[in-house]
């Protein structure tokens, strides 16, 4: 069953704009982690976000987290139409396990 | 450092018959990761080695089954093929100990198609 739900499955923006998806889990983490998937590709490892932490930057990327709702959100600040892709949460990785549990993802469109 | 390595790319097969997809992790990883994903399911984790040893196995049949070799490469079996096999089958590998950030790095993948 997939632990992460991503919201919403479908967003598309023009260049310029900002993108903001959210996750929500339901059981407790460690750590939350965002991934990005070209069409087709592998995954390419965004940021990871542990449970004590609230908010991270890294570049255009902000990640917040919020443990008493179980809620996550990505935002991508100044869209590029490189950043089209589809993002992931994942849960998971406790206790030694590299195993980790996705969402089901958001298809973002970014439009030149 | 060369990425996770997984071989075929692509590949067709029909009902019934088996196939076997390779992966090598990046060197220095022992812990090898297999994923599949399809558009109704989505990433669903298969299973996980380190030290040739299986760490977790996900809630797939049988008929998948998966292995580590003492230089961390990896290989996973699907044996009697169903249609409902074709999907995108993903490895990754990750550092252990003091090194790993918790960060999984993925291949390519292999996209299997089963006629």
């Amino acid at each position: 069953s997939q632990q992460g739900e991503e919201d919403p499955q479908a967003l598309s923006i023009q260049e310029g704009e900002n993108a903001t998806m959210n996750c929500s889990y339901k059981t407790s983490i460690n750590n939350l982690q965002w991934y990005r998937q070209n069409s087709g590709r592998g995954l390419v490892h965004l940021i990871l976000i542990r449970s004590n932490e609230r908010e991270k930057h890294s570049g255009r990327l902000r990640v917040t987290l919020d443990t008493s709702k179980k809620s996550s959100s990505l935002l991508i600040t100044a869209s590029r139409a490189a950043d089209t892709a589809s993002y992931f949460c994942a849960t998971g990785g406790q206790g030694g396990s590299e195993k980790l549990v996705f969402g089901k993802g958001t298809k973002l469109t970014v439009n030149p | 450092k060369a990425g996770v390595t997984q071989t075929p790319r692509y590949l067709i097969k029909t009902r019934g018959q088996q196939v076997t997809l390779s992966c090598s992790p990046i060197s220095g990883h022992r812990s090898v990761s297999w994923y599949q994903q399809t558009p109704g399911q989505g990433l669903q984790f298969l299973f996980e080695y380190f030290s040739e040893t299986q760490r977790n196995k996900g809630n797939f049949p049988g008929r998948f089954s998966g292995r580590q070799f003492s230089n961390s490469r990896s290989e996973m079996n699907v044996s009697t093929l169903e249609l409902g096999d074709s999907a995108l089958y993903l490895c990754a590998s990750s550092p252990v100990g003091r090194t790993n950030t918790g960060e999984l790095f993925f291949g390519e993948g292999s996209r299997l198609t089963v006629l």
